[in-house]
């Protein structure tokens, strides 16, 4: 059974307007959250992360926001570029090493 | 990313036939991991390693082996390829145990089971 899940597979945003992307688990042991970007062909790459003790961290343009009570994650892009246009995974670990992924969402930056 | 390579990149092979899966990183990370990425699923672990001679499974480690001699290559091997194992397969590296180290992953193997 999925432990992390992307209700969204698809998001449409204008450029210069906010991303938000969504993310849920169901254990309540993960510590550890981080969100990949991934373009067609490569692997994904490292975005932001966020552990347990923390409810937001920022880094640019990127803000990730913890809601451990209700087992939910977001990833706020602001302003969104074109160049986002990518494939957005969360993932999720209690042990920092086996971590669970989501579906992934397909982000859209409309010029 | 972090210089991992992955071996082929493509692969066409039948039912049945062995095919194993290279992947070489340059960073001197400790720990090395095996993933598929499959429409619907995201990317599930499949194997990984803690060090050399060290691994462990994952979620989705039937039908598939692993083997780590030195610290820079880690190898997948599907002893009798399925269908069910057309996937791509992704190699990722981690310096560290924590969540605050996060995994380096290669460009991927797209593999093709007829």
């Amino acid at each position: 059974d999925q432990q992390v899940k992307q209700n969204s597979p698809s998001l449409s945003v204008q450029e210069g307007r906010i991303s938000i992307l969504n993310c849920d688990y169901t254990n309540s042991m993960f510590d550890y959250f981080l969100w990949y970007k991934k373009y067609p062909a490569e692997g994904p790459t490292f975005l932001i992360s966020i552990s347990s003790i923390k409810d937001k961290n920022e880094d640019g343009r990127f803000t990730v926001f913890l809601n451990k009570s209700a087992k939910h994650l977001s990833l706020h892009i602001v302003p969104s570029q074109p160049g986002d246009s990518a494939v957005y995974f969360c993932a999720a670990s209690d042990t920092g090493n086996q971590f669970y992924f989501g579906t992934g969402t397909s982000l859209t930056v409309i010029p | 990313d972090a210089g991992i390579t992955q071996s082929p990149r493509h692969k066409v092979t039948e039912t049945g036939t062995p095919v194993t899966l290279r992947c070489h990183q340059t960073e001197n990370h400790r720990y090395m991991y095996w993933y598929r990425q499959d429409p619907g699923h995201g990317l599930r672990l499949i194997h990984y390693s803690y060090g050399v001679k060290d691994t462990d499974k994952g979620e989705v480690s039937d039908g598939y082996s692993v083997s780590r001699s030195k610290t820079e290559d880690f190898l997948l091997t599907l002893e009798s390829a399925t269908s069910s194992q057309t996937s791509v397969y992704f190699c990722a590296t981690q310096s560290g145990n924590g969540g605050n180290q996060p995994q380096h992953f290669g460009d991927g193997t797209r593999l093709s089971i007829l």
